[in-house]
């Protein structure tokens, strides 16, 4: 089954420490892309990635990192994880540089808490 | 700049009322693209349709139907006889142009959570 795959999906953590969330997708997508989504503000993207080795800031990457070594893969770091990235996280991917002729495929969302 | 508005925060209606969730958007650009993504209680992002800029027939697809209006900058989404499973928060949202080979991003309105009560 075609799939953006997310993990973990629900996580707990503590101010300080640090996590990854994976993502992986099973297309052979080119496009990759983090969302954050909190209450009255709809999704809003963290980072995004064209192609393998080629990444770039979306509207809110304070605070996270990301890498592309492979196609399949576009992980979420968070290195010094605080309370204000306590969201609700989406990964997706597109088949080409996504132009809006493309649907964005998104994973299940990945539940971030920070105390 | 792109934006996004869904002016309705949440829309509470009885089972088998109609309901119309409302979109406007902002471009400058003449080419764009528009969505409607569901979200249902589970969490996950469903695609429910998109509409390119040059497009301006209206679409049904069985209960739903979205009225795509440029004179107005509004893709409004529609959903006919309603249904309790028809409850979730919906996020309309814009697709710039391409730039260097790809667009970088949806650009996403806050939503609009939707209840339909039996």
């Amino acid at each position: 089954e075609a799939q953006v795959t997310q993990n973990p999906r629900y996580l707990i953590t503590v101010t300080g420490k640090k996590l990854t969330v994976t993502c992986s997708q099973n297309m052979n997508h080119e496009y990759m892309s983090w969302y954050r989504q909190d209450p009255g503000l709809g999704l809003r993207q963290i980072y995004y990635s064209m192609n393998v080795e080629v990444t770039d800031k979306g509207d809110v990457p304070e605070g996270y990192k990301v890498s592309r070594k492979e196609k399949r893969n576009f992980p979420l770091i968070l290195e010094s994880p605080s309370p204000n990235q306590t969201s609700l996280y989406f990964c997706a991917s597109s088949a080409t540089p996504f132009s809006g002729a493309n649907v964005l495929t998104f994973g299940a969302g990945s539940r971030l808490t920070v105390l | 700049a792109q934006k996004v508005t869904q002016a309705q925060t949440e829309i509470s209606v009885v089972e088998k009322e109609d309901v119309t969730l409302d979109c406007v958007y902002e471009t400058r650009d003449t080419t764009y693209y528009l969505f409607w993504y569901k979200q249902p209680p589970s969490g996950e992002l469903v695609f429910l349709i998109r509409r390119n800029s040059f497009d301006e027939q209206n679409e049904i697809s069985g209960r739903y139907s979205w009225n795509f209006q440029k004179s107005t900058s509004s893709f409004n989404f529609t959903i006919t006889a309603s249904q309790v499973v028809d409850s979730a928060v919906y996020f309309c949202a814009l697709s710039p142009p391409p730039s260097q080979g790809g667009s970088e991003k949806l650009v996403f309105g806050k939503g609009t959570k939707l209840t339909v009560n039996p």
